[in-house]
């Protein structure tokens, strides 16, 4: 079975520095995708960032960039520049190719807060 | 409205009650679903609609019935519920199943069950 995990529940930075949040899964396909969500206090879930595993480069989105270890199945996200609103829980989450859209299984979360 | 809406927001209910969660999606998609939020534990999917059709009930107990009249809407019917079914349910929908994976959320219905 695949799972995520998110080893760090809580995480801070200052404003404008630099975090990353660590992923870790377990799968044994061959093709799939990895995600990072967004969920503000809002609830609202967000896609941040989406990586596909064929693509040995790193996905990137303005301030926020991905380090993608295929072959240690680890998968962390780099934010850049912290903003306020940056302060949210994040999720990896990654689903197997062949049924991408059905089984996302995401890891339990880390709660980022972002200091002034 | 734009995107996914889901209502109500709020909902309070005692076991014997019977209540309905509604999301609707505004983004022309043919798979919705359903997840349930509990805290400190991850997303866990409970079913997936793909043009209507019910393609994954992930072993969700029967007192949570759900309905997709058409593609555009996705109803939770709740009866008997218990007190551990208390938690954030999240609808999301997606242009079908598969695809590249990105799923569009709502904001969640936060169910108390007394």
């Amino acid at each position: 079975a695949q799972t995520v995990t998110q080893s760090q529940p809580e995480m801070s930075v200052q404003e404008a520095e630099t975090v990353t949040l660590s992923c870790t899964y377990d799968t044994s396909e061959s093709d799939y995708y990895l995600f990072w969500y967004k969920q503000p206090p809002s609830r609202q879930m967000i896609l941040v960032i989406r990586q596909e595993a064929y693509k040995q480069q790193n996905a990137t989105e303005n301030r926020f960039s991905v380090n993608f270890q295929k072959a240690a199945k680890s998968f962390s996200l780099k934010i850049s520049d912290s903003q306020l609103g940056d302060a949210a829980m994040y999720f990896c989450a990654y689903t197997p190719k062949e049924t991408s859209g059905s089984r996302l299984t995401f890891g339990e979360g880390t709660q980022l807060t972002v200091n002034p | 409205e734009t995107g996914v809406t889901q209502t109500p927001r709020h909902l309070v209910m005692g076991m014997t009650n019977k209540k309905s969660l509604k999301c609707e999606q505004h983004l022309g998609h043919n798979a919705m679903y359903w997840y349930k939020q509990s805290a400190k534990k991850p997303l866990e999917l409970m079913f997936v609609y793909n043009f209507k059709e019910q393609t994954e009930n992930n072993s969700v107990p029967s007192r949570f019935s759900p309905e997709c009249p058409n593609s555009s809407h996705l109803f939770l019917h709740l009866h008997t519920l218990q007190p551990e079914d208390s938690a954030l349910y999240l609808c999301a929908s997606s242009p079908h199943v598969g695809g590249t994976g990105e799923l569009f959320f709502g904001e969640g219905s936060r169910l108390t069950v007394l």
